[in-house]
């Protein structure tokens, strides 16, 4: 089947934005999700979204989401160096009704002191 | 306590043993998950238990065996594995029903096959 896609790298420097992209595959998707991935560690959601929202804020993240283009993007204000780590946006294909996350193919996040 | 737990942290073993990975929270959530995740790859799910039922098994080859003994703890159990088995094993939790899924993780554990 397909993949949730993202790009695989983006550096930025402390204090910058850093803006991190997806586009999902299943237009049934009621929530779409970011989670984010240090080094050595488990997964920790960051945010999500209501598919009928465009956009959602929460301090220093905000997401977009253009439904119709399936297109999801993350992006990080005032970004620290503790913010260096892998991110993955998630779907939950058939409306989530199986509480099934798939996965996009992660973005690393790279913050140049 | 929002913690998953998962023990042990690293295992090596070879392809003829036998050995299990155990992962439990006390959050109250129904459901728990395990993953595979391959180095610079996603996590792939592998099952899912809902109310200590298996729910979804992704075709996942019989040498993996889920077992949920109760709504706390998972297991999985290893056999006659093969290299390519090789990879971080995650254990997630979450609550059952409508609404957003918020899957708690935990920090995995390494498995190496020899």
């Amino acid at each position: 089947g397909e993949d949730v896609e993202q790009s695989l790298f983006l550096s930025v420097r402390e204090g910058d934005s850093s803006v991190i992209n997806c586009t999902y595959t299943d237009s049934s998707s009621t929530y779409l999700y970011w989670y984010k991935q240090e080094p050595g560690a488990g997964l920790q959601l960051l945010t999500y979204i209501f598919s009928n929202m465009d956009m959602k804020q929460d301090q220093r993240l905000t997401v977009l989401l253009n439904k119709k283009d399936k297109h999801l993007s993350l992006r990080i204000a005032d970004t620290q160096t503790g913010d260096s780590a892998i991110y993955f946006c998630a779907e939950a294909p058939y409306g989530g009704a199986t509480n099934k996350l798939i996965f996009g193919t992660g973005t690393l996040l790279a913050v140049q002191p | 306590d929002t913690e998953v737990t998962q023990t042990p942290k690293h295992l090596v073993m070879g392809m003829t043993n036998k050995k299990s990975l155990k992962c439990e929270q006390h959050m109250g959530h129904r459901a728990m998950y395990w993953y595979k995740q391959k180095a610079k790859k996603p996590p792939e799910l592998m099952f899912v238990y809902s109310y200590e039922k298996l729910s979804i098994n992704e075709s996942v080859p019989s040498r993996f065996s889920p077992e949920c003994p109760n709504s706390s703890l998972l297991n999985l159990h290893l056999h006659a594995l093969q290299p390519e088995d090789s990879a971080l094993y995650l254990c997630a939790s979450s609550q059952v029903g409508g609404g957003p899924i918020e899957q708690f993780f935990g920090p995995g554990t390494r498995l190496t096959v020899l």
